[in-house]
């Protein structure tokens, strides 16, 4: 398995409270992603990362900020908390060609509860 | 927006048959993966075909894709209680942008 570690893998906050989740890899890998999974809307792109201090928005954005200050770390921010973001959030990286079109690899997730 | 949809949303089929899924997307493609994810974990690559493939193979499955269609297949043979799992196509467009994964298809093989 890819060296991709997901932290927490569990978390339950209430509405309002800064959270932030950690991504690591061992793999080197330049792209780094940011995805949630909700029921009927299959995986979303949130954020990603192309390099250090590189980062894009996806497709569901709003509420979230990333950070990327070394190769081995991303982390999603969400600034203050709403019901919706309750979802469970994977981290993915890619790497070898200088592409996105290369298969990612995923961590096990972290299942978010905002109350 | 997903570029890949599936189909199926969810099929449920005895142990030892086969397993065909499907894929359509919208926009002309680099290449088209699949993935499948067990309950509770993260995504694991299957299989990628490019643009100029027809048809690939690996172990049990089998991949095809029809650029003039827009579509792609995944087919599963003589399947097994541990394919239990959910299934994602996932398109790579010809720019240089991110992977559009699908809704996935939910497999339920019963033994």
């Amino acid at each position: 398995d890819a060296g991709i570690t997901q932290s927490p893998r569990h978390k339950v906050t209430e509405t309002g409270t800064p959270v932030t989740l950690r991504c690591h890899q061992t793999e080197n890998h330049r792209y780094m992603y940011w995805y949630r999974q909700d029921p009927g809307h299959g995986l979303r792109l949130i954020h990603y990362s192309y390099g250090v201090k590189d980062t894009d928005k996806g497709e569901v954005s709003d509420g979230y900020s990333v950070s990327r200050s070394k190769t081995e770390d991303f982390l999603l921010t969400l600034e203050s908390a709403t019901s919706s973001q309750t979802s469970v959030y994977f981290c993915a990286i890619s790497g070898g060609a200088a592409s996105y079109n290369q298969p990612q690899h995923f961590g096990d997730g972290t299942r978010l509860s905002i109350l | 927006s997903q570029q890949g949809e599936e189909d199926p949303q969810a099929l449920s089929i005895q142990e030892g048959e086969n397993a065909t899924m499907n894929c359509s997307y919208k926009t002309s493609i680099n290449n088209l993966q699949w993935y499948r994810q067990n309950s509770g974990r993260g995504l694991v690559h299957l299989i990628l075909i490019r643009s100029n493939e027809r048809e690939k193979h690996s172990g049990r499955l089998r991949v095809t894709l029809d650029t003039s269609k827009k579509s792609s297949s995944l087919l599963i043979t003589a399947s097994r209680a541990a394919d239990t799992a959910s299934y994602f196509c996932a398109t790579a467009d010809s720019g240089n942008t991110p992977l559009v994964f699908g809704k996935g298809t939910r497999l339920s093989v019963i033994a």
